[in-house]
């Protein structure tokens, strides 16, 4: 079954641990994406990436690191988190041409506490 | 100004009600545009792609104007099923990118009540 897969689903931390947020693809797509969901904010994007070793910010990088070694895999780095990234997270990846739709396949999403 | 405009509602309906959500994009240059259904607390799913001509699956119905940069989803013989929130999202080419980028509305959310 072709989907995105991101764990944890949820995950509550203290301010300042590190933290990593797996997500991987079977789709062999090449853009992968991360967006966080706040109430009355909408999704905003957080990173992108169009392809192995490329990535590039998106509206709300602060405070998130990315990396893109492998095309399947696609993992958001926390390295001091904050209250302030209290987030709803989703991963998604994107068919390469309009044949797909251009659309987004979605993880099931993070739900990440920081306290 | 946003890239995607919605009004987030809610609406709320009764069951057989037509409903009919709007959006408007800031970037006439847009080129791909889709709507996305998601329920509570759980990830955004693609609904139907939207066509210049508008186009139709079953009960939805998806229309684009392109001069008025104005989108819009309608919902006939409401179902309780499709309570939920409806993002309208917009794909928009940025200089030197070949896939572009896609920008979300918030969201409008609908209840369809018995």
């Amino acid at each position: 079954e072709a989907q995105v897969t991101q764990n944890p689903r949820y995950l509550i931390t203290v301010t300042g641990k590190k933290l990593t947020v797996t997500c991987s693809q079977n789709m062999n797509h090449e853009y992968m994406s991360w967006y966080r969901q706040d109430p009355g904010l909408g999704l905003r994007q957080i990173y992108y990436s169009m392809n192995v070793e490329v990535t590039d910010k998106g509206d709300v990088p602060e405070g998130y690191k990315v990396s893109r070694k492998e095309k399947r895999n696609f993992p958001l780095i926390l390295e001091s988190p904050s209250p302030n990234q209290t987030s709803l997270y989703f991963c998604a990846s994107r068919a390469p041409s309009r044949v797909g739709g251009y659309g987004y396949t979605f993880g099931s999403g993070t739900r990440l506490t920081v306290v | 100004r946003k890239e995607v405009e919605q009004d987030p509602g809610p609406f709320n309906v009764p069951e057989g009600a037509t409903v009919a959500f709007n959006c408007t994009y800031s970037n006439s240059a847009s080129q791909s545009f889709f709507w996305y259904r998601q329920d509570c607390r759980k990830e955004p799913k693609l609904l139907m792609s939207v066509y210049s001509s508008g186009n139709e699956d079953g009960r939805f119905t998806a229309q684009l104007n392109r001069a008025s940069q104005y989108i819009s989803l309608l919902i006939r013989d409401s179902k309780l099923s499709d309570s939920a929130t409806y993002l309208c999202v917009v794909n928009s080419y940025e200089r030197g990118s070949t896939l572009g980028r896609l920008y979300f509305g918030r969201g409008t959310q609908l209840t369809v009540w018995p």
